[in-house]
Protein backbone atom coordinates (compact mmCIF):
# COMPACT_ATOMS: atom_id res chain seq x y z
CA UNK A 1 0.00 0.00 0.00
CA UNK A 2 1.14 3.55 -0.65
CA UNK A 3 1.82 5.26 2.33
CA UNK A 4 3.37 8.14 3.61
CA UNK A 5 4.20 7.91 7.06
CA UNK A 6 5.01 10.05 10.60
CA UNK A 7 6.04 9.68 13.77
CA UNK A 8 5.24 10.78 16.28
CA UNK A 9 1.40 11.63 15.71
CA UNK A 10 1.16 13.98 18.78
CA UNK A 11 4.10 15.23 21.06
CA UNK A 12 3.64 17.24 23.78
CA UNK A 13 7.32 19.10 24.48
CA UNK A 14 9.11 22.05 26.48
CA UNK A 15 10.14 25.00 25.25
CA UNK A 16 14.01 24.29 23.88
CA UNK A 17 13.98 20.35 23.70
CA UNK A 18 15.09 19.53 20.49
CA UNK A 19 13.09 17.21 18.46
CA UNK A 20 12.51 15.49 14.95
CA UNK A 21 9.26 14.33 13.44
CA UNK A 22 10.08 11.85 10.73
CA UNK A 23 8.78 10.59 7.68
CA UNK A 24 9.03 7.85 5.36
CA UNK A 25 6.82 7.36 2.34
CA UNK A 26 7.08 3.43 0.26
CA UNK A 27 6.59 4.77 -3.47
CA UNK A 28 10.49 5.67 -4.24
CA UNK A 29 9.31 9.48 -5.12
CA UNK A 30 11.67 12.37 -5.37
CA UNK A 31 10.20 15.29 -4.23
CA UNK A 32 9.28 15.58 -0.59
CA UNK A 33 7.64 18.48 1.56
CA UNK A 34 6.67 19.71 5.29
CA UNK A 35 4.19 22.00 5.78
CA UNK A 36 2.58 23.47 9.11
CA UNK A 37 -1.50 23.68 9.23
CA UNK A 38 -3.07 26.69 11.53
CA UNK A 39 -6.14 28.14 11.98
CA UNK A 40 -7.34 30.73 9.38
CA UNK A 41 -3.55 30.45 7.64
CA UNK A 42 -4.31 27.24 6.06
CA UNK A 43 -0.63 25.00 5.03
CA UNK A 44 2.13 26.88 4.57
CA UNK A 45 5.64 25.24 3.25
CA UNK A 46 8.13 24.99 5.45
CA UNK A 47 10.88 22.92 3.16
CA UNK A 48 10.85 20.72 0.44
CA UNK A 49 13.50 18.29 -1.14
CA UNK A 50 13.49 17.36 -4.94
CA UNK A 51 15.80 14.29 -4.16
CA UNK A 52 18.25 13.25 -2.15
CA UNK A 53 20.80 15.87 -0.73
CA UNK A 54 18.75 18.60 -2.28
CA UNK A 55 16.57 20.39 -0.21
CA UNK A 56 15.76 24.21 -0.13
CA UNK A 57 13.58 26.08 2.01
CA UNK A 58 9.45 26.80 1.97
CA UNK A 59 7.51 30.23 2.88
CA UNK A 60 8.57 29.35 6.83
CA UNK A 61 11.37 27.29 7.37
CA UNK A 62 12.58 29.79 10.39
CA UNK A 63 13.38 27.47 13.44
CA UNK A 64 13.48 24.07 11.57
CA UNK A 65 15.71 22.20 9.79
CA UNK A 66 15.59 19.38 7.71
CA UNK A 67 17.88 16.37 5.68
CA UNK A 68 17.66 14.04 2.90
CA UNK A 69 20.20 11.12 3.15
CA UNK A 70 17.96 8.50 1.68
CA UNK A 71 15.29 9.01 -0.97
CA UNK A 72 12.32 7.51 1.52
CA UNK A 73 13.14 9.89 4.75
CA UNK A 74 12.64 13.10 5.52
CA UNK A 75 12.81 14.36 8.59
CA UNK A 76 11.70 17.53 10.22
CA UNK A 77 14.05 18.75 12.99
CA UNK A 78 13.28 21.62 15.53
CA UNK A 79 16.51 22.31 17.56
CA UNK A 80 14.99 24.65 19.91
CA UNK A 81 11.10 24.45 19.57
CA UNK A 82 9.29 27.58 20.69
CA UNK A 83 5.85 28.33 21.54
CA UNK A 84 4.82 29.63 17.95
CA UNK A 85 5.73 26.19 16.08
CA UNK A 86 2.68 24.87 18.21
CA UNK A 87 0.86 23.45 14.94
CA UNK A 88 -0.43 20.53 13.38
CA UNK A 89 2.33 19.52 10.90
CA UNK A 90 2.76 17.30 7.32
CA UNK A 91 4.94 15.78 5.36
CA UNK A 92 4.27 14.98 1.87
CA UNK A 93 5.67 13.20 -1.33
CA UNK A 94 5.47 12.91 -4.72
CA UNK A 95 7.44 11.75 -8.11
CA UNK A 96 7.41 15.23 -9.55
CA UNK A 97 7.29 18.65 -7.65
CA UNK A 98 3.09 19.86 -7.68
CA UNK A 99 2.19 20.63 -11.19
CA UNK A 100 5.16 19.35 -13.56
CA UNK A 101 3.76 15.74 -13.60
CA UNK A 102 0.52 17.81 -15.50
CA UNK A 103 2.40 20.08 -17.71
CA UNK A 104 4.35 16.66 -18.64
CA UNK A 105 1.31 15.08 -19.69
CA UNK A 106 1.53 12.39 -16.70
CA UNK A 107 -0.85 12.18 -14.02
CA UNK A 108 -0.73 13.98 -10.85
CA UNK A 109 0.14 12.04 -7.55
CA UNK A 110 0.80 13.17 -4.14
CA UNK A 111 0.51 11.67 -0.95
CA UNK A 112 0.18 13.28 2.66
CA UNK A 113 1.21 11.68 5.96
CA UNK A 114 -1.28 11.66 8.73
CA UNK A 115 -0.16 14.66 10.26
CA UNK A 116 2.21 15.15 13.31
CA UNK A 117 0.08 17.16 16.38
CA UNK A 118 2.81 19.30 18.39
CA UNK A 119 2.31 21.37 21.45
CA UNK A 120 4.85 23.43 22.45
CA UNK A 121 5.18 24.83 26.21
CA UNK B 1 -0.31 38.45 2.69
CA UNK B 2 -2.49 35.73 1.61
CA UNK B 3 -1.55 34.40 -1.79
CA UNK B 4 -4.26 32.16 -2.85
CA UNK B 5 -7.94 34.07 -1.24
CA UNK B 6 -10.22 31.34 -0.37
CA UNK B 7 -13.74 31.99 -0.12
CA UNK B 8 -16.22 31.24 1.87
CA UNK B 9 -14.63 30.02 5.49
CA UNK B 10 -17.35 27.75 6.00
CA UNK B 11 -20.51 26.19 4.28
CA UNK B 12 -23.44 24.36 4.76
CA UNK B 13 -25.76 23.04 2.24
CA UNK B 14 -28.59 20.59 2.48
CA UNK B 15 -28.07 16.79 0.41
CA UNK B 16 -28.01 17.45 -3.34
CA UNK B 17 -26.84 20.98 -3.44
CA UNK B 18 -24.27 22.65 -5.19
CA UNK B 19 -21.69 24.13 -2.71
CA UNK B 20 -19.41 26.57 -4.65
CA UNK B 21 -16.03 27.65 -3.03
CA UNK B 22 -13.93 29.74 -4.65
CA UNK B 23 -10.13 31.44 -5.01
CA UNK B 24 -9.00 34.17 -6.28
CA UNK B 25 -5.07 34.93 -6.79
CA UNK B 26 -2.99 37.33 -8.34
CA UNK B 27 0.66 35.72 -9.30
CA UNK B 28 -0.08 35.57 -12.84
CA UNK B 29 2.92 33.06 -12.72
CA UNK B 30 0.76 30.35 -11.48
CA UNK B 31 0.15 27.71 -13.87
CA UNK B 32 -1.32 24.88 -11.76
CA UNK B 33 -4.33 25.30 -9.36
CA UNK B 34 -5.17 21.57 -7.13
CA UNK B 35 -8.03 21.39 -4.37
CA UNK B 36 -7.45 18.96 -2.20
CA UNK B 37 -10.03 17.73 0.53
CA UNK B 38 -9.23 17.02 3.82
CA UNK B 39 -11.12 14.74 6.72
CA UNK B 40 -10.75 15.31 10.27
CA UNK B 41 -7.87 13.62 11.94
CA UNK B 42 -6.34 13.19 8.16
CA UNK B 43 -4.00 14.28 6.07
CA UNK B 44 -5.25 16.57 2.83
CA UNK B 45 -5.98 14.40 -0.24
CA UNK B 46 -5.38 15.76 -3.71
CA UNK B 47 -9.03 16.22 -5.43
CA UNK B 48 -9.01 17.46 -8.56
CA UNK B 49 -6.65 20.07 -10.53
CA UNK B 50 -6.51 22.57 -13.41
CA UNK B 51 -4.26 24.21 -15.27
CA UNK B 52 -4.71 27.79 -17.18
CA UNK B 53 -5.31 25.94 -20.94
CA UNK B 54 -8.52 25.03 -20.01
CA UNK B 55 -11.81 26.95 -18.40
CA UNK B 56 -13.17 23.82 -16.69
CA UNK B 57 -12.21 20.19 -15.73
CA UNK B 58 -14.59 17.40 -14.30
CA UNK B 59 -14.15 14.81 -12.37
CA UNK B 60 -16.92 12.75 -11.30
CA UNK B 61 -19.45 15.04 -9.18
CA UNK B 62 -16.15 17.67 -8.86
CA UNK B 63 -15.54 20.25 -11.54
CA UNK B 64 -13.06 23.04 -11.51
CA UNK B 65 -14.00 26.20 -13.44
CA UNK B 66 -11.71 28.76 -14.28
CA UNK B 67 -11.32 32.09 -15.32
CA UNK B 68 -8.22 33.18 -16.48
CA UNK B 69 -8.65 37.18 -16.93
CA UNK B 70 -10.55 37.15 -13.27
CA UNK B 71 -7.36 35.11 -11.91
CA UNK B 72 -10.40 33.47 -10.09
CA UNK B 73 -11.59 29.41 -10.03
CA UNK B 74 -13.66 27.68 -8.08
CA UNK B 75 -14.92 24.25 -7.07
CA UNK B 76 -18.22 23.13 -7.39
CA UNK B 77 -19.66 20.33 -6.15
CA UNK B 78 -22.63 18.23 -7.73
CA UNK B 79 -25.35 16.42 -5.88
CA UNK B 80 -23.30 16.78 -2.47
CA UNK B 81 -23.56 14.04 0.05
CA UNK B 82 -23.14 14.21 3.85
CA UNK B 83 -19.99 12.12 2.99
CA UNK B 84 -18.33 15.48 1.23
CA UNK B 85 -18.18 17.30 4.47
CA UNK B 86 -14.79 18.49 4.95
CA UNK B 87 -12.76 21.03 4.58
CA UNK B 88 -11.30 21.87 1.11
CA UNK B 89 -8.16 24.09 0.40
CA UNK B 90 -7.32 25.13 -2.94
CA UNK B 91 -3.77 25.78 -4.04
CA UNK B 92 -1.38 27.24 -6.53
CA UNK B 93 1.95 26.90 -8.08
CA UNK B 94 4.19 28.08 -10.39
CA UNK B 95 6.40 26.37 -12.77
CA UNK B 96 9.48 28.53 -12.48
CA UNK B 97 12.49 26.67 -10.91
CA UNK B 98 11.50 24.22 -8.05
CA UNK B 99 7.88 24.81 -7.45
CA UNK B 100 6.28 25.85 -4.26
CA UNK B 101 2.62 24.79 -3.04
CA UNK B 102 0.75 28.06 -1.97
CA UNK B 103 -2.46 27.62 -0.04
CA UNK B 104 -5.38 29.21 0.70
CA UNK B 105 -7.04 29.18 3.86
CA UNK B 106 -9.52 26.30 3.47
CA UNK B 107 -13.50 26.06 3.77
CA UNK B 108 -15.00 24.16 5.87
CA UNK B 109 -18.04 22.33 3.82
CA UNK B 110 -20.64 20.30 6.02
CA UNK B 111 -23.27 18.45 3.96
CA UNK B 112 -26.99 18.42 5.66
CA UNK B 113 -28.83 15.11 5.45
Amino acid sequence: EAQVTQNPRYLITVTGKKLTVTCSQNMNHEYMSWYRQDPGLGLRQIYYSMNVEVTDKGDVPEGYKVSRKEKRNFPLILESPSPNQTSLYFCASSHLPPGLASKLGLQETQYFGPGTRLLVL
Amino acid sequence: QQQVKQSPQSLIVQKGGIPIINCAYENTAFDYFPWYQQFPGKGPALLIAIRPDVSEKKEGRFTISFNKSAKQFSLHIMDSQPGDSATYFCAASTNTGFQKLVFGTGTRLLVSP
